[in-house]
């Protein structure tokens, strides 16, 4: 069974950084594409990016509204995700995903942005 | 950005067929835009219902099928339940990059 669960969501100041993780199992993580969508309060859903598995190049792709301020990364001995956010806006307040390349879902993790 | 646009909203009867569409403002939708579909039910994380047009996972009831119709990628909800009513998302691939449609809320009344 695929699980994915998402930790390191909290309260920070506009301006300020937060590193969100996504533990997965029950696949052959190495192997998979791996993406982050987000859910603003009471909106739809937005995505936020994806990163490619390392035979596939490892490579990145994001959405305008965050390139240059959040990155995607993975570690595959720890069948991790990360999303790493900086220079956080007020916008980036929402519910944030980990997901198998959009196929499956963990529970999200919310991240609040306020002063 | 490319805008991909749904129905705001559609209400289908207790066993009835609804169709719910998604299309893109670059163009007409193919199968190269990758379409997904997504069921989201208030206070629940996303679920996956189809990708790649058409193919569902396994455990996703039968009465949910994907296509594309009419230059729209196409959601068709054949015997809706009362459990089907949520909000349903569809998603685009656009070159690398991805788009989330506004959603569809569907009541089944």
């Amino acid at each position: 069974e695929v699980k994915l669960v998402e930790s390191g969501g909290g309260l920070v100041k506009p301006g300020g950084s937060l590193r969100l993780s996504c533990a997965a199992s029950g696949f052959t993580f190495n192997n998979a594409w791996m993406s982050w969508a987000r859910q603003a309060p009471g909106k739809g859903l937005e995505w936020v990016g994806r990163i490619k598995s390392k035979t596939d190049g490892g490579t990145t792709d994001y959405a305008a509204p965050v390139k240059g301020r959040l990155t995607i990364s993975r570690d595959d001995s720890k069948n991790t995700l990360y999303l790493q956010m900086n220079s956080l806006k007020t916008e980036d307040t929402a519910v944030y995903y980990c997901t198998t390349d959009l196929r499956h879902w963990g529970q999200g993790t919310l991240v609040t942005v306020s002063s | 950005q490319a805008v991909v646009t749904q129905e705001p909203s559609l209400t289908v009867s207790p066993g009835g067929t609804v169709t719910l569409t998604c299309g893109s403002s670059t163009g007409a939708v193919t199968s190269s835009h990758y379409p997904y579909w997504f069921q989201q039910k208030p206070g629940q994380a996303p679920r996956t219902l189809i990708y790649d047009t058409s193919i569902k996972h396994s455990w996703i009831p039968a009465r949910f099928s994907g296509s594309l119709l009419g230059g729209k990628a196409a959601l068709t909800l054949s015997g809706a339940q009362p459990e089907d009513e949520a909000e349903y998302y569809c998603l685009l691939s656009y070159s690398g990059a991805r788009v989330f449609g506004g959603g569809t809320k569907l009541t089944v009344l």
